[in-house]
């Protein structure tokens, strides 16, 4: 199973919007609405923010949305905040196993 | 409320083996799955594998399937991951977490950094 592919970093300024992109393959991200969506902070565990594709767990802000199409699912972050600056991974489910993305660094510029 | 909590850091040399546990609370262990990921210093995560604590069966990334394992202790409500013939790019943060139904982690365990050098 390899990774899924997500770019290297990404950047915005303060209140404008950005996306993520994850592309995998029929095998994962095409064949299940399972892509879940993390944050993660410098020395933190990794955060939930999006599940089952577009659902936001209690709690988190919703200026965070999740779409997919095909193969490819994305991360959406609208009125950025320096708060938001952190490292995103896409993963998913993938049968058996599951598959995480390389990770996103999102700078807020 | 619902939180895993791991063992702490630790070090070994090249060839030997590191066990880390994993403890939940706030909710039943076996109601579960318990998975396990880890991350090497600047990389990004990699999932490893799957514990079902009800059957003690798990399943385990091919890349780890030689080395790795994966049990629980049902009595004190604990999962392991063991790793053998450690090398020094098995340092890493390993982490678990919480699988709810359909493949996401709603809760993880705070990390534990193993380092691997001689």
């Amino acid at each position: 199973q390899s990774a899924l592919t997500q770019p290297a970093s990404v950047s915005g300024s303060p209140g404008r919007s950005i996306t993520i992109s994850c592309t995998g393959t029929n095998s994962d991200v095409g064949s299940y609405d399972l892509v879940s969506w993390y944050q993660q902070h410098p020395g933190k565990a990794p955060k939930l923010i999006i599940y089952e594709v577009t659902k936001r767990p209690s709690g988190v802000s919703n200026r965070f949305s999740g779409s997919k199409s095909g193969n490819t699912a994305s991360l959406t972050v609208s009125g950025l905040q320096g708060e938001d600056e952190a490292d995103y991974y896409c993963c998913s489910y993938a049968g058996r196993d599951r598959v995480f993305g390389g990770g996103t660094t999102l700078t807020v510029l | 409320q619902v939180q895993l909590v791991q063992s702490g850091p630790e070090v070994r040399q090249p060839g030997a083996s590191v066990k880390v546990s994993c403890k939940p609370s706030g909710y039943t262990f076996t109601d579960y799955y318990i998975h396990w990921m880890r991350q090497a210093p600047g990389q990004g995560l990699e999932w490893m594998g799957w514990l079902n604590p009800t059957s003690g069966g798990s399943h385990y990334a091919q890349k780890f399937r030689a080395w790795v394992t994966m049990t629980r202790d049902t009595s004190i409500s604990t999962a392991y991951l063991e790793v053998n013939n450690l090398k020094s790019d098995d340092t890493a943060t390993y982490y678990c977490a919480r699988e709810l139904n359909s493949g996401f982690y709603d809760h993880w365990g705070q990390g534990t950094l193993v380092a691997v050098s001689s």
